[in-house]
């Protein structure tokens, strides 16, 4: 298995709900990526777990939660987002951290929409 | 600040034309630099590039980097309609935990 997979593909919520996004790689990597992209812009990083420890958080709002249950699974949790963090929200993965050595495998996506 | 300018943002082509997109960067002790193609998704691996000089290739494309100059390039050959997507180059700097990513480049083919 060398993929990196994402649920759902897409996502529409309200700015009250709460929801989880998903993402699972069996490819034995041990640092996973979230990553938000606009259109018409390059990716931009939320947060990096290294060995399910939370490595970076590049000053994300506190409405988006992260969580690694084990080596395998990444979840984002969503809960009173803004129209604004619509986006599609890109999950990546690499043997280990730096990624300089080895690239990132990403998902699919899911595309949220938040209304 | 580590930085990656990618040139052309956008280039219009027909198909059977030979392209060339350009990557420059400024990054602290830099260790990589890789090339992806994005289409309507997630970005999919094309090439990583750690020696100056040295061409990699995969089919009709290919990609060199110039360590000294602190660029690299992307040629694409007889284009197919296939080949239209955002090209994204990426460099990790030595021992950081992430990519910087360029702009990218808008590259559409048209028959």
């Amino acid at each position: 298995d060398t993929e990196v997979t994402q649920t759902p593909k897409h996502l529409v919520m309200g700015m009250t709900n709460k929801k989880s996004l998903k993402c699972e790689q069996h490819m034995g990597h041990r640092a996973m990526y979230w990553y938000k992209q606009k259109a018409k812009k390059p990716p931009e990083l939320m947060f990096v777990y290294s060995y399910e420890k939370l490595s970076i958080n590049e000053s994300v709002p506190s409405r988006f939660s992260p969580e690694c249950p084990n080596s395998s699974l990444l979840n984002l949790h969503l809960h009173a987002l803004q129209p604004e963090d619509s986006a599609l929200y890109l999950c990546a993965s690499s043997p280990q951290i730096p990624p300089a050595n080895y690239g990132y495998t990403f998902g699919s996506g899911t595309r949220l929409t938040v209304v | 600040e580590d930085k990656v300018v990618q040139s052309p943002l956008s280039l219009v082509v027909h198909e059977g034309d030979t392209v060339t997109l350009n990557c420059s960067y400024e990054v602290t002790n830099f260790r990589s630099l890789l090339w992806y193609k994005q289409e309507k998704k997630a970005p999919t691996f094309l090439f990583m590039l750690t020696s100056s000089g040295i061409e990699k290739k995969s089919g009709r494309l290919s990609s060199i980097l110039d360590k000294k100059e602190l660029f690299s390039i992307l040629n694409i050959t007889a284009t197919q309609t296939g080949d239209s997507a955002i090209y994204l180059c990426a460099v990790t700097p030595q021992g950081a935990q992430k990519l910087v990513f360029g702009q990218g480049t808008r590259l559409t083919i048209n028959p």
